[in-house]
């Protein structure tokens, strides 16, 4: 089993529509959690972060971590087609650099105007 | 946040050759993480090069294969050697951006193919 489990799509969802986005991970050590945007041709860009359990709302985008199901989610409301980009989870057991990153293999989101 | 620079941004190599990628920081850091992101795969950690010491290479990577230098807090570079078509992929570099608080930023990445 991979540490972190994340379904590829690709996806693709009318502009204004609600966006799911999840990933699983099998180490209970996890305690960071973040979601990275990379457009195409460039380099992944931190979008939401939140340590532990909980939920973090940021505008458009909230991020929510059940480490009971060790599951995380990205929701993004009025989806736009500035949305559109490859959606990364990534996780790691300690703080700055301590512990290594564990990403996903990428969500890819089509929002269509 | 940081300003990474990195270089080259694509390039086509033959199989047998070796090339050598740049990543350049606009703010002194004390540690540069080196990643390769294949098709339709996770981003995979390659080593963390520290200025002064050597580099520390993940399972499944190697100095002779991915020899990397840190001359000082915000330059390192990444050499792909021996390349085969097997290496064809996104090669990124990332920083800890001013505490974990920030994230880690990267660089745009460099698009290696090798034929």
């Amino acid at each position: 089993q991979k540490e972190v489990e994340q379904d590829p799509g690709p996806l693709s969802v009318p502009e204004g529509a609600i966006v799911s986005l999840n990933c699983t991970y099998s180490n209970s050590a996890f305690q960071y959690f973040m979601w990275y945007r990379q457009y195409s041709r460039k380099g992944p860009e931190l979008l939401m972060y939140t340590y532990s359990s909980g939920n973090k709302e940021d505008g458009r985008f909230t991020a929510q971590v059940d480490k009971s199901s060790k599951y995380i989610s990205l929701f993004i409301r009025d989806s736009q087609p500035s949305d559109s980009a490859t959606y990364l989870c990534a996780m790691s057991a300690g703080p700055g650099g301590s512990e290594k990153l564990v990403f996903g293999k990428g969500t890819k989101l089509t929002v269509n105007p | 946040s940081a300003v990474i620079s990195q270089k080259p941004s694509r390039d086509i190599c033959q199989r047998g050759t070796s090339l050598t990628i740049q990543c350049q920081v606009d703010s002194q850091v004390t540690m540069m993480f080196w990643y390769r992101q294949q098709p339709g795969q996770s981003l995979t950690l390659i080593a963390t090069a520290n200025q002064g010491s050597e580099a520390t290479y993940e399972s499944g990577f190697v100095i002779d294969k991915f020899p990397i230098s840190r001359p000082n807090l915000t330059f390192s570079t990444l050499t792909v050697s021996n390349m085969s078509p097997e290496d064809s992929s996104i090669y990124l570099c990332s920083v800890q951006d001013r505490g974990f608080l920030y994230g880690y930023t990267f660089g745009s990445g460099t698009r290696l193919t090798v034929v």
